[in-house]
């Protein structure tokens, strides 16, 4: 049963640098194709993919946040780590983290979601 | 202004059909695989279909997805109240470097 979980602050300043930790079971990130997403939804707003990170440690990023974007994964913690500079209030979003299954393009499996406000 | 279009809003009756579109390009749906995912009301998104036109285990046959060009569809039948949800598609763009990208959701009201 795989299940992922987004943790990390509720509240940050603007200007300040959220990290968000997807913490996964049920399966691992060493197993090939597999990938680990992570998307965002301001309130009443649309899904916005951000980015992804697969077993092999390639790395994608939306183009129009990839300067301020980072992805990692630590894959004995079962973790994926997203960090993402200067932050905005329009950056207020609920952020998801998802499970890529190997070898299908899509997002089969999905966190709760962690709402993150952007305000001083 | 997502990079593909999704009508803002569809609705009908229960026991209807009702048909969303999801419109793109070369890029992306026309040489890519279409997934389409289903958020109810305060919910993480769940994934309806994946590959165009499969259904995970667990999704009722009443969903279908098809493709054809640079355009899908997600097609639900015998419409329940239950379904009413915001709909996603999604798919990789390949342009310059691959990400993946979004349509602007469609919101289904069973009235």
């Amino acid at each position: 049963q795989i299940t992922l979980k987004e943790s990390g602050p509720t509240l940050v300043k603007p200007t300040q640098t959220l990290t968000l930790t997807c913490t996964f079971s049920g399966f691992s990130l060493s197993t090939s194709g597999v990938g680990v997403g992570w998307i965002r939804q301001p309130p009443g707003k649309a899904l916005e993919w951000l980015a992804l990170i697969y077993w092999d440690d390639d790395k994608r990023y939306s183009p129009s946040l990839k300067s301020r974007l980072t992805i990692t994964k630590d894959t004995s913690k079962n973790q994926v780590v997203l960090t993402m500079t200067n932050m905005d209030p329009v950056d207020t979003a609920t952020y998801y983290c998802a499970h890529r299954r190997g070898g299908y393009n899509s997002f089969d499996y999905w966190g709760q979601g962690t709402l993150v406000t952007v305000s001083s | 202004q997502s990079v593909l279009t999704q009508p803002p809003s569809v609705s009908a009756a229960p026991g209807q059909k009702v048909t969303i579109s999801c419109s793109g390009s070369s890029s992306n749906i026309g040489n890519n695989y279409v997934s389409w995912y289903q958020q109810l009301p305060g919910t993480a998104p769940k994934l309806l279909i994946y590959e165009n036109n499969k259904r995970p285990s667990g999704i009722p046959d009443r969903f279908s997805g098809s493709k054809s060009g640079t355009s899908a569809t997600l097609g639900i039948t015998g419409l329940q109240t239950g379904d009413e949800a915001d709909y996603y598609c999604g798919t990789w763009d390949s342009s310059l470097s691959a990400f993946w990208v979004f349509g602007g959701g469609t919101k289904l009201t069973v009235l």
